[in-house]
């Protein structure tokens, strides 16, 4: 069975500071692992996707995140965040390449105080 | 430049109606993908197709079908909508297997 945590439903942090949001993933096989970012009334914009090798991937806007195998965590970062970050993010998990259904966290709101 | 195109971006429906939403995409993926996505229950996955002509059924399939006459082209069919599919609708299509999607803009259809 394969299941995606974000154990914080909001985050708020002041314009500049650095962010992390946490993800953890439980996954029977070999995990594919993504950030998705959602503004208000858009589709989800992937931010950044991890298959394999270099466990620190790079993505838009400045975000990376760290996958972790043995704390089966994939936490998102950036260095200094800005109001424009302010959106939900969601942490999804595939079953890589034994099928096609991916595995959505609840999200996470992210307000940033200009 | 958008590579995943939904129309129309609002729709209101009345109950027992046909309702269909187009999606399109230029990525040249195989895969497309029908989500709705609805406060308290996330994304949740309605249909999804491998290539023109191939539509299977995720995890949501009733009251909807889907048809994928090319690689372009996704749609969504409600034949009888209802009210309890009043929701946001997103259309997605993916590099392989596993692997990450691209979503559209979204769909707000309302069912009155």
């Amino acid at each position: 069975a394969q299941s995606v945590t974000q154990p914080d439903a909001r985050v708020t942090v002041s314009e500049g500071a650095s962010l992390q949001l946490r993800c953890k993933y439980s996954s029977s096989g070999t995990p594919y692992l993504f950030w998705y970012v959602q503004y208000p009334r858009q589709g989800l914009q992937l931010l950044l996707k991890y298959y394999s090798g270099d466990p620190v991937v790079q993505g838009v806007n400045g975000f990376e995140a760290e996958f972790s195998k043995s704390n089966s965590s994939f936490h998102l970062r950036k260095a200094s965040v800005h109001w424009s970050d302010s959106a939900v993010y969601f942490c999804v998990l595939s079953a890589g390449n034994m099928g096609y259904k991916l595995t959505f966290g609840t999200g996470t709101s992210l307000l940033v105080d200009p | 430049e958008a590579a995943v195109t939904q129309s129309p971006r609002n729709k209101v429906a009345v109950t027992g109606g046909k309702v269909t939403l187009s999606c399109n995409q230029t990525n040249n993926h195989n895969n497309m993908y029908w989500y709705r996505q609805d406060t308290g229950h996330g994304l949740r996955l309605i249909h999804y197709s491998y290539g023109a002509g191939s539509t299977e059924k995720g995890d949501i399939p009733d009251g909807y079908k889907a048809s994928r006459p090319s690689q372009e082209n996704f749609s969504l069919i409600l034949e009888l909508a209802t009210p309890s599919q009043t929701s946001v609708y997103f259309c997605a299509s993916g590099e392989g297997t596993g692997r990450a999607l691209y979503f559209g803009a979204g769909t707000r259809l309302s069912v009155l």
